[in-house]
């Protein structure tokens, strides 16, 4: 069964770095999200990505967020200055087309700045 | 802007049914769905309603009353395996952002 895949798991940064969080969205799908969660807390939309381009973002996704689609398979976000509340679970997620159709998840990126 | 509304904690035993609402203040929306997420998992789809109704699927069932701006998650003989966070989520029209609602942790007792 086609799935999400996100990479690494677990991520460990110092305060201020800049981390680069990967995932490979389901091939024929044509949405990609990034998503957030503290520990404990809700599910957080970040941004949405169609057609190449930034379709919609929150105002959790400021300047120090960017998300690329580098090549044909992989859909990335990068995080600059990592700040200690940027520790949380971040998910990526995809969907064949936007509307009804449900969103696939991979199994998200820990990251805990320190 | 889109929120919704869930309690945060649930309890239940074994072979129990236990219903999980969900209030939502939305602009518009395509449909509200349901998702499961096991502690350090990922969301997982359940259910769908696209229409007022009832929608069934298997021990799962899920309600959607737009009018009242309501649904529910109907779970039915609990199992231990059903210990998990469910959150209601809806799709908003003009933007095709998935919207999570806030969550309720179900634990299920022997």
């Amino acid at each position: 069964e086609p799935e999400v895949t996100q990479t690494p798991s677990h991520q460990v940064t110092q305060m201020g770095q800049e981390v680069i969080l990967r995932c490979v969205p389901i091939s024929n799908h044509l949405y990609f999200y990034w998503y957030r969660q503290i520990l404990g807390q809700k599910v957080e939309f970040l941004v949405s990505f169609y057609n190449n381009e930034i379709s919609e973002k929150s105002e959790i996704f400021d300047d120090q967020f960017s998300v690329e689609r580098p090549d044909g398979s992989n859909f990335t976000l990068k995080i600059r200055s990592t700040k200690l509340e940027d520790s949380a679970m971040y998910f990526c997620a995809s969907s064949f087309e936007g509307g009804r159709t449900e969103a696939f998840f991979g199994q998200g990126t820990r990251l805990t700045v320190v | 802007g889109q929120s919704l509304e869930q309690p945060s904690e649930v309890t239940a035993v074994e072979g129990a049914i236990v219903q999980i609402n969900c209030t939502y203040q939305t602009s518009g929306f395509y449909g509200l769905s349901w998702y499961q997420q096991h502690d350090g998992g990922a969301p997982t789809f359940l259910s769908y309603n696209a229409l007022d109704g009832l929608e069934e699927t298997g021990r799962f069932s899920s309600f959607l009353s737009r009018s009242d701006s309501y649904g529910y998650l109907l779970l039915q003989e609990l199992q231990m395996k059903d210990s998990a966070s469910y959150f209601c989520a809806v799709r908003d029209r003009g933007t095709d952002k998935l919207i999570f609602g806030t969550g309720t942790r179900l634990q299920v007792f022997p």
